[in-house]
């Protein structure tokens, strides 16, 4: 069974720059998580999908951050226009829908930004 | 608010020596909590959980994690560590207030050396 996967892993932009981060859960799951990571802080929470819909988006920074789940599939991340502050590591997860087995989260390896 | 406090940022222990990794949680409900591990270039693995139950949870690759209701803690134990287990470790509570499900609140990490 293919894991989470992101891309890119790594990206550089600078300032002002447009970037899109992509997500494919595991399959089957309904339930994807963005967080996130700057340096030096804990990884925070960005937003939940339940499938195609927004669950909690409580946790985007601002509203130069777009994420869609169009078919309840993968999910995208946009940062537009990206800020030196946006810069970090961006983790993907997917669970099961139901209960606690939303919470056994399986994460992928990151998309590490860097706004220069 | 809720939060994961893991007093550590970075332990060094020798292979073959006892590991313990603190984290202590402030919740206002029963908490669901979790340790996750991140090698170099690997998304987050879920090493183990605990939901209700049994205080004493066991996990993946050894680790065990005991729940202590009174401290507030969920300190991470594994009795003999090896040198593939350098990486670093997130202790995380599900936040399952309101209405959002699955939304996990993490410590700051804790980076594990191994000396051989």
């Amino acid at each position: 069974e293919a894991g989470v996967t992101q891309f890119p892993s790594h990206s550089v932009i600078e300032k002002g720059q447009t970037v899109t981060l992509r997500c494919d859960p595991i399959s089957g799951h309904d339930n994807l998580y963005w967080y996130r990571r700057v340096m030096g802080k804990e990884i925070k929470f960005l937003l939940h999908f339940v499938k195609e819909s927004k669950q909690d988006e409580s946790g985007m920074p601002n509203n130069r951050f777009l994420a869609e789940r169009t078919g309840g599939t993968y999910s995208t991340l946009k940062v537009q226009p990206a800020e030196l502050e946006d810069s970090g590591v961006y983790f993907c997860a997917s669970s099961q829908k139901w209960a606690t087995d939303s919470y056994e989260q399986y994460f992928g390896p990151g998309t590490r930004l860097t706004v220069t | 608010a809720q939060s994961v406090t893991q007093p550590d940022i970075h332990i060094t222990v020798s292979e073959g020596a006892s590991l313990e990794l603190r984290c202590n949680y402030s919740y206002g409900a029963t908490p669901y909590l979790f340790w996750y591990v991140q090698s170099p270039g690997q998304g987050l693995q879920l090493l183990l959980k605990y939901f209700s139950g049994d205080t004493l949870v066991q996990g993946i690759k050894g680790f065990e994690a005991e729940f202590k209701r009174s401290q507030s803690s969920f300190n991470l134990r594994k009795p003999s560590v090896h040198w593939s287990d350098a990486a670093e470790y997130f202790c995380a509570v599900g936040d399952h207030y309101g209405g959002s499900q699955g939304n996990l609140i993490f410590g700051k990490g804790t980076k594990l050396s191994v000396k051989p």
